[in-house]
């Protein structure tokens, strides 16, 4: 399986800022590679799909960029809704999950 | 607009079974795959596996060979999942989720169903 390893864990983060959230694949997934937000007790809302690709509905503030084995979601100016846990998830091969960042208030 | 609804919190005791459904409306069934992913609280996402709702076809992960089995009722637009010889590693949350054509990943989700296995 491959494995995806997230960083950091968790992310202390000030509403206006620029963060940047890691992604690093056990293996190349070229840009098989998808973001996911999930808030306490809801399901995960896809943000981001073949690792830059927009979702409609999704706010600009969020982007992804990466290929192979390395990926990064940013938020260009963190909004207080935007505290939450982020998933990346690969779809090169029978689907994993990250752990997960999650994001809280500073 | 697509919609996932899934059926509601389940308490099972160890040993038993228990089927979760996923009724799915505003788009059309037969044409995608609908994945089931486990979360256990505070835990990472797992994939347990898909079928495909024209002809049924399955696709496991592995690890969920012999717990889980899904099948799809086309005439109501419905994908059920079976788990079997339950036991407290089973307690989680269970998501449907609808893969996005050929590829893996995950446009819409059900809100997600509870099971807790206690004696």
């Amino acid at each position: 399986d491959v494995v995806l390893t997230q960083s950091p864990a968790t992310l202390s983060v000030t509403p206006g800022e620029r963060i940047s959230l890691s992604c690093r694949a056990s293996e190349s997934v070229d840009t098989y590679l998808h973001w996911y937000q999930q808030k306490p007790n809801e399901s995960p809302r896809l943000l981001i799909k073949y690792a830059s690709q927009s979702i409609s509905g999704i706010p600009s503030r969020f982007s992804g960029s990466g290929s192979g084995t390395d990926f990064t979601l940013s938020i260009n100016g963190v909004e207080l809704e935007d505290l939450s846990i982020y998933y990346c998830q690969q779809g090169n091969s029978l689907p994993t999950f990250g752990a997960g960042t999650k994001l809280e208030l500073k | 607009e697509v919609q996932l609804q899934q059926s509601g919190a389940e308490l099972v005791k160890p040993g038993a079974s228990v089927k979760l459904s996923c009724k799915t409306s505003g788009y059309t069934f037969s044409n995608y795959y609908m994945s089931w992913l486990k979360q256990m609280p505070g835990q990472n996402i797992e994939w347990i596996g898909n079928i495909y709702g024209g002809n049924g076809g399955t696709g496991y992960n592995q690890k969920f060979k012999g717990k889980a089995t899904l099948t799809v009722d086309k005439s109501s637009s419905t994908a059920y999942m079976d788990l079997s010889s339950l036991t407290s590693e089973d307690s989680a949350v269970y998501f449907c989720a609808r893969r996005a054509g050929r590829t893996y990943y995950f446009d819409y989700w059900g809100q997600g169903v509870m099971v807790t296995v206690s004696s």
